[in-house]
């Protein structure tokens, strides 16, 4: 199947700092990637939508000053959260589409394995 | 606005014993459905998913689920559970379009007992 690396799985840092979260798709080519963020017990909340090439599309509440999102490739994404602080500490997890079938519509959705994110 | 609704926070169930997670949908038009699997700390897992024909489709670790267009559900069912399918489930929805993301239900935990 379709495998996403995510990296890094955990980071730790101070309040302040920014903080830059990869994501790439091994074995096929993405044109969209997702990604969201998840807070213990919830369930996963979308952040924003990247289609390679152009500016992510921002979920509403979701500051795009700080959650910069570039996607310069068909095979990467990155998430870099800007003068983190506390409450940014959450679960981020990207995920990325691929066609199964030419001109087919159904995506699915292949997913990280997620990016603790822990601020100080 | 397209929502998914899973009502219950936790099944428990006995190893051997047939298990079914709930889901609904609230979503305009005929979305694909989903359900993935998440293990603590870990990204989600694809289990299956719905797009047209059969009501009822198979996935992957022995898991089902079956679409009911008239109720909007979308349960995911196991004839015979395992311990080690104890895990948080989730149902998604997403709309046709190419592109479109998913939206997720809150999550249900189950849990396998010995």
């Amino acid at each position: 199947g379709a495998v996403v690396s995510q990296h890094p799985s955990r980071v730790i840092c101070k309040s302040g700092t920014s903080v830059k979260i990869e994501c790439r798709s091994l074995d096929f080519q993405a044109t969209t990637m997702f990604w969201y963020r998840q807070f213990p017990k919830q369930s996963l909340m979308l952040m924003a939508t990247s289609n390679e090439g152009s500016k992510a599309t921002y979920e509403q509440g979701v500051e795009k000053d700080k959650f910069l999102i570039n996607h310069a490739s068909l095979t990467l994404s990155t998430l870099t959260v800007t003068s983190a602080h506390p409450e940014d500490s959450s679960f981020y997890i990207c995920s990325a589409t691929v066609s199964h079938l030419a001109g087919g519509p159904y995506n699915i959705q292949y997913f990280g394995a997620g990016t603790r994110l822990s601020v100080l | 606005a397209q929502s998914v609704a899973q009502p219950e926070d936790q099944v428990n169930v006995a190893e051997g014993n047939p298990l079914t997670v709930k889901c609904t949908y609230s979503v305009s038009g005929n979305p694909y459905l989903f359900w993935y699997v998440q293990y603590p700390n870990r990204g989600l897992q694809f289990l299956l998913k719905y797009i047209t024909g059969d009501n009822l489709v198979k996935g992957s670790y022995g898991f089902e689920a079956e679409f009911n267009k008239s109720q909007t559900s979308f349960h995911l069912k196991k004839p015979s559970a395992l311990v080690s399918d104890s895990a948080l489930y989730f149902c998604a929805v997403r709309g046709r379009q190419a592109g479109t993301a998913l939206i997720f239900g809150k999550g249900t935990t189950l849990s396998v007992s010995s």
